[in-house]
């Protein structure tokens, strides 16, 4: 598609359900990217796809959180049990290489916001 | 650990005068540094980005930031603010070799005509 598209753009569920967030990358972009923003902060790493292969998770707050790109193009997060501090912006992006450097670039969705009751 | 310090989390300008966020870094290494911007219900926009060639970087709709090593900075600048300009804005550091971007806390501009 045109640009990364997310979804829900809002989601509002009680504490304890579980909520599976969607991200549509860029065609052809190789990463993909998922970070959490919370009220009045910068978004915070949360993990990174290359193609299908999730190399990094070092950000994820805990086993309730996971990710997946089984295809190496649509990624999931899900997140188990919820709770009220789970309540977040979660950001997706894509990019056409890997890294940070040279001319690669992170293209980001709008986001889907998360409210947990 | 790389981090990101945003000195002003708002400033508020008027239309037509100049503009400054202020941003300062710490890396290990030679880093790239960018800015983005975030409108009301909209993803986040890349202004600009610096990777190690040229220290001043030139941008979208008209802002330019200078990378000044010996003070650890990347202030973001226009000469005029624009009414359209009003938005948050988060100035970021990427690891050299890896993949993660860490984002600074973001100054939120106001322009009042």
């Amino acid at each position: 598609g045109a640009g990364v598209s997310q979804s829900p753009r809002y989601k509002v569920t009680k504490r304890g359900q579980d909520v599976a967030l969607r991200c549509d990358p860029i065609s052809g972009h190789v990463s993909l990217y998922w970070y959490r923003q919370a009220l009045g902060q910068g978004p915070e790493f949360l993990t990174y796809f290359n193609y299908e292969a999730q190399q990094d998770k070092s950000g994820l707050p805990n086993d309730r959180f996971s990710a997946e790109r089984p295809e190496g193009s649509i990624s999931t997060l899900t997140i188990q049990r919820t709770e009220q501090r789970d309540s977040a912006m979660y950001r997706c992006a894509s990019s056409l290489g890997q890294g940070t450097s040279g001319a690669n670039v992170l293209t980001f969705g709008a986001g889907s916001r998360l409210t947990v009751l | 650990a790389q981090s990101v310090t945003q000195l002003d989390s708002h400033v508020s300008v008027s239309e037509g005068t100049p503009v400054l966020l202020r941003c300062n870094y710490s890396s290990s290494y030679s880093p790239s540094l960018f800015w983005y911007v975030q409108h009301p219900n909209k993803g986040l926009q890349l202004l600009l980005k610096y990777t190690s060639a040229a220290t001043l970087v030139k941008g979208i709709n008209g802002f330019e930031a200078e990378f000044k090593k010996s003070e650890t900075s990347f202030h973001l600048t226009k000469p005029s603010a624009h009414m359209s300009d009003a938005a948050e804005y988060f100035c970021v550091v990427g690891e050299r070799y890896g993949n993660k971007l860490v984002f600074g806390a973001g100054t939120i501009l106001r322009v009042k005509s």
